[in-house]
């Protein structure tokens, strides 16, 4: 069973730190990487997605991948109130051609003023 | 606008009914997915499709149907043989490489 495992926390920190998410894949050839937020009792979203190994930013939000490790973040720099939820981390396993994701449990995060 | 649409919103099963989701998408997207949410947990995938009439079966797909006879809608039958059908239920669609991977905004059904 390839799996996706992430920590469920909760993980709690202040407004203004950085929040640190992590999430490791059981397929070597898995080839993108996917972060979603989700808001309690609605649908996920994208907020990044990466394939490359190295790190990529968008605002606030930094991805980084390590293949060699299976292993891939999400850093949230500055954090507010309004970035708690729950962070799903989702994969496209290796020998797939077509974009079936596989999701981890989700890290639920708290920012508290 | 473009986008996916779940309905109903909430639905409420009887114990040996069966129930269809609808879902339906108008971003000419070839693969749809349904997923199935559980309190405190991950998304599992029960069924999806990168073609009309052509189904896959997911992770969980044991007490539930499925059909794709157009691009744009793929409804899921939550059958009486689900025996645990209490759950958020999500449908996405994307493009085949998995880009543009867009959900619905999910159908949360009970079973009364």
């Amino acid at each position: 069973q390839k799996e996706v495992e992430q920590n469920s926390g909760p993980l709690s920190v202040p407004e203004g730190a950085i929040a640190s998410l992590n999430c490791t894949y059981s397929d070597r050839g898995s080839q993108s990487f996917f972060w979603y937020r989700q808001y309690s009792g609605k649908s996920p979203e994208l907020i990044m997605f990466i394939y490359s190994n190295g790190d990529k930013e968008d605002g606030r939000f930094t991805a980084q991948l390590n293949k060699a490790s299976q292993y891939v973040s999400l850093l949230i720099r500055d954090s507010q109130p309004s970035d708690s939820a729950t962070y799903l981390c989702a994969v496209i396993e290796g020998g797939t051609s077509y974009g079936k994701l596989t999701f981890g449990q989700g890290t639920i995060l708290t920012v508290h003023p | 606008d473009g986008g996916i649409t779940q309905s109903p919103k909430y639905l409420f099963r009887k114990e040996g009914q069966n129930v269809t989701l609808s879902c339906e998408q108008n971003l000419n997207h070839d693969a749809m997915y349904w997923y199935r949410q559980d309190p405190g947990q991950g998304l599992r995938l029960i069924y999806y499709s990168q073609i009309v009439n052509d189904f896959q079966k997911g992770d969980i797909a044991e007490g539930y149907s499925v059909s794709r006879e157009k691009k744009e809608s793929f409804p899921l039958t939550v059958t009486s043989a689900q025996k645990n059908p209490t759950a958020f239920y999500l449908c996405a669609s994307s493009i085949l490489s998995g880009l543009g991977y867009t959900f619905g905004s999910g159908t949360r059904l009970t079973v009364v």
